[in-house]
């Protein structure tokens, strides 16, 4: 089965500087996606980046960026520039790309603190 | 599109009645998805529907829940008898899967289920 691990329950940035957030997950598939979900204290799931498994270059979204690494299944996210609206929670998540198998399975989650 | 829509936002039942979660997706999506999320064990996948058939029911917890997607626009969770046990956050998540054309999954805002 398929697992995500975040190692890191919290995580704290100064405003205006980069932070990095990690994952790891374990398959034995070569055809998914990663994806990054931002939780802020609303409850709402957003999603912030996401990478097929297929494409060696890094996804980027504006401020935000991936560093995945398919061999040693590393997929971290970096946040230039934080902001106080970056606080939140991160769960980083894994889907297969197989009809039938779309369910995201889930990290544990990082809580992102942005102090003033 | 107005997004996934999930009713209610806050549920708060006695243990042993029957609770009822209601989600529209958004419009043209053909995967549903329903998660549950606890402090305990995180986001877990209970069940998932592709073009209004469940493919993925291994989530759910126990014959006390079921859930139903009776037309493309509508999918009930219900939770019968209802236990403290079951007090989590419940989001309906829905996607577009057409192999090529896969779209990330997109949340609604969550029901938060109090049973006392």
């Amino acid at each position: 089965a398929q697992t995500v691990t975040q190692s890191q329950p919290e995580m704290s940035v100064q405003e205006a500087e980069t932070v990095t957030l990690s994952c790891t997950y374990d398959t034995s598939e070569s055809d998914y996606y990663l994806f990054w979900y931002k939780q802020p204290p609303s409850r709402q799931m957003i999603l912030v980046i996401r990478q097929e498994a297929y494409k060696q270059q890094n996804a980027t979204e504006n401020r935000f960026s991936v560093n995945f690494q398919k061999a040693a299944k590393s997929f971290s996210l970096k946040i230039s520039d934080s902001q106080l609206g970056d606080a939140a929670m991160y769960f980083c998540a894994y889907r297969l790309n197989n009809f039938g198998n779309e369910k995201l399975t889930f990290g544990t989650g990082t809580r992102l603190t942005i102090i003033p | 599109d107005a997004g996934v829509i999930q009713s209610p936002r806050h549920e708060v039942t006695e243990m042993g009645q029957e609770v009822t979660l209601r989600c529209k997706p958004i419009s043209g999506h053909n995967s549903l998805f329903w998660y549950r999320q606890t402090m305990m064990r995180g986001l877990e996948l209970l069940i998932y529907f592709n073009n209004n058939v469940p493919i993925d029911d291994s989530g759910m917890p126990e014959d006390r829940f079921s859930a139903k997607m009776p037309n493309a626009s509508f999918s009930t969770l219900k939770i019968q008898p209802s236990e403290p046990r079951d007090s989590a956050v419940y989001f309906c998540a829905s996607s577009l899967v057409a192999g090529g054309a896969d779209t990330e999954a997109f949340f609604g805002q969550g029901t938060r289920l109090t049973v006392v």
